[in-house]
């Protein structure tokens, strides 16, 4: 199976200021990784998402880059805000099975 | 954007009794469904890939007698978790998707 984890279990960050969640992953078969945020009491919503074959990929004030080589990949938050608040887990999984592992979460909290 | 409902969204029962838990996915169809469950600050743990028309497959450790996955069509999936204990108290949350995983709110059960 896959084993998922977070360098930091919390992460605090003024407001306006730019947030860096990071990851990392085992299994090197792995080819499909997203990130989701979790506020309290509901269920995850999807953030962004990277596959193996590249190495960065942006969204709207996201950047999720991957380092295959340490088996690493980082969430990128610019100009965070109070509603960034919540929890973030990295998942990684085999595209074509749809299984995702799910790694410990960093709460982050944005202070204003 | 897919969206996936769960229903009910919180429950409480007594301790020997059934729950039974929805999963919709409301504007696609998927062959595949996921059941994970999450215990207070902690991170999602997947249970059991749910098949439309089979059987569903689960994940090592979990009871597959006590938690009963039917994916009767393409948009609903069941777990019905079978003479429920206090420590069956969690969170239980579905993902549907034909290949980003979305998920559904979340379903509280208490076990009193």
């Amino acid at each position: 199976g896959e084993s998922v984890g977070l360098h930091l279990p919390t992460l605090s960050v003024q407001e306006g200021d730019n947030s860096i969640i990071n990851c990392a992953y085992s299994n090197s078969a792995s080819d499909y990784f997203i990130w989701y945020k979790q506020e309290s009491g509901k269920g995850p919503q999807f953030i962004i998402d990277i596959r193996s074959n590249m190495d960065k990929r942006q969204g709207q004030r996201v950047t999720v880059l991957l380092n295959k080589t340490v088996k690493h990949l980082s969430l990128q938050i610019a100009a965070t805000q109070p509603g960034d608040s919540a929890v973030y887990f990295c998942a990684g999984g085999g595209s074509t099975l749809g299984r995702l592992y799910f790694g410990r979460g960093t709460q982050l909290t944005v202070w204003p | 954007g897919a969206v996936v409902s769960q229903h009910p969204s919180r429950v409480i029962c007594k301790s020997g009794t059934s729950v039974k838990i929805e999963c919709r996915s409301l504007d696609f169809q998927a062959t595949t469904m996921f059941w994970y469950r999450q215990f207070p600050k902690q991170s999602l743990m997947l249970m059991a890939t749910s098949n439309e028309g089979s059987k569903a497959t689960y994940e090592q450790g979990v009871e597959k007698d006590k938690f009963l996955i039917n994916h009767a069509s393409l948009t609903l999936s069941t777990l019905t978790v079978t003479s429920a204990h206090p420590e069956d108290s969690s969170f239980y949350i579905c993902s549907a998707g034909n290949y980003e995983q979305y998920f559904g709110p979340g379903t509280r059960l208490t076990v009193t």
